[in-house]
C-alpha cells in the first residue's frame, strides 16, 4: 500500500485567511491525486482531482499543486462554507489510499 | 441531477453479515463503476472494493478479500454491498461513491450508512 500523510493535522483560521494543506505519498503517484472536503454528517465532496483540476461548480478560491509525492491543496481566501476536513486521495493504485485528514475550523 | 441514495443505519451481531444498498439515479448506471468504502470513528476513509456496473467485474481491497461481496442490479441501477463475519472493528459508516472509467477518481458518495456491530 501506498502510505499517504497530511500535515498539520488540524489548524485554525479567520475567515479570509489564505490556508495551505500538505499531502505526501511514500512512493510516486505522478499526478494520481484528489482532494476532498468533508463535513460531520455529510458525504465527503470531490473538490481537486488529478492534483490540480478543479472539479466544475468548486469556487476558484480552491486549488492544488504538486506532482511525484508532495502535493498541496490551498484556500486562497478562507470562507465559513469551508471549515471541515480535509483528505487527500491516491488514484494510482489499489487500495486508492487516503491521508489523515486535515481539519480546518476557526480560530 | 446525480444521487446515489443508501439503505438506512444497521446494527448487526458479531459474526452475522450485512447487506446495504445503494440506488443510483441522474445517469447511465452502466457508464460508471460502484465503489465501496468506509470511515470508522475518527478514521481515514478505506476502500473496500468495485464493481463494473456494465459487466459485474469486482475487485476487492486485499483487507476484505473473502468477506466482502459486490453485485448490482442493472434493471434496478443499484448496487448491493455484503460483508460477512462482522466484528465490532466493522462498526463504521459505509459509503457507496461513482467513478468514471479507470480514474479512481469517488466525483459522487452516498450519504453513507452507519453500521454497528454490537452482541
Amino acid at each position: 500500500d501506498i502510505q499517504m500523510t497530511q500535515s498539520p493535522s488540524s489548524l485554525s483560521a479567520f475567515v479570509g485567511d489564505r490556508v495551505t494543506v500538505i499531502c505526501r505519498a511514500s512512493q510516486s503517484i505522478s499526478g494520481f491525486l484528489n482532494w476532498y472536503q468533508h463535513k460531520p454528517g455529510k458525504a465527503p465532496t470531490l473538490l481537486i482531482y488529478g492534483a490540480s483540476n478543479l472539479r466544475s461548480g468548486v469556487p476558484s478560491r480552491f486549488s492544488g499543486s504538486g506532482s511525484e509525492t508532495n502535493f498541496t491543496l490551498s484556500i486562497s481566501s478562507l470562507q465559513p462554507d469551508d471549515f471541515a476536513t480535509y483528505f487527500c486521495q491516491q488514484s494510482h493504485s489499489a487500495p486508492f489510499d487516503f491521508g489523515p485528514g486535515t481539519k480546518v475550523d476557526f480560530k | 441531477q446525480v444521487q446515489l441514495v443508501q439503505s438506512g443505519a444497521e446494527v448487526a451481531k458479531p459474526g452475522a453479515s450485512m447487506r446495504v444498498s445503494c440506488k443510483a439515479s441522474g445517469y447511465i448506471f452502466t457508464d460508471y463503476s460502484i465503489h465501496w468504502l468506509r470511515q470508522a470513528p475518527g478514521q481515514r476513509p478505506e476502500w473496500m472494493g468495485w464493481i463494473n456496473a456494465a459487466n459485474g467485474f469486482t475487485k476487492f481491497s486485499q483487507k476484505f478479500h473473502g468477506r466482502v461481496t459486490i453485485t448490482r442490479d442493472t434493471s434496478a441501477t443499484t448496487a448491493y454491498m455484503e460483508l460477512s463475519s462482522l466484528r465490532s472493528e466493522d462498526t463504521a459508516i459505509y459509503y457507496c461513491a461513482r467513478v468514471f472509467s479507470s480514474t479512481y477518481v469517488f466525483d459522487y458518495w452516498g450519504q453513507g450508512t452507519l453500521v454497528t456491530v454490537s452482541s
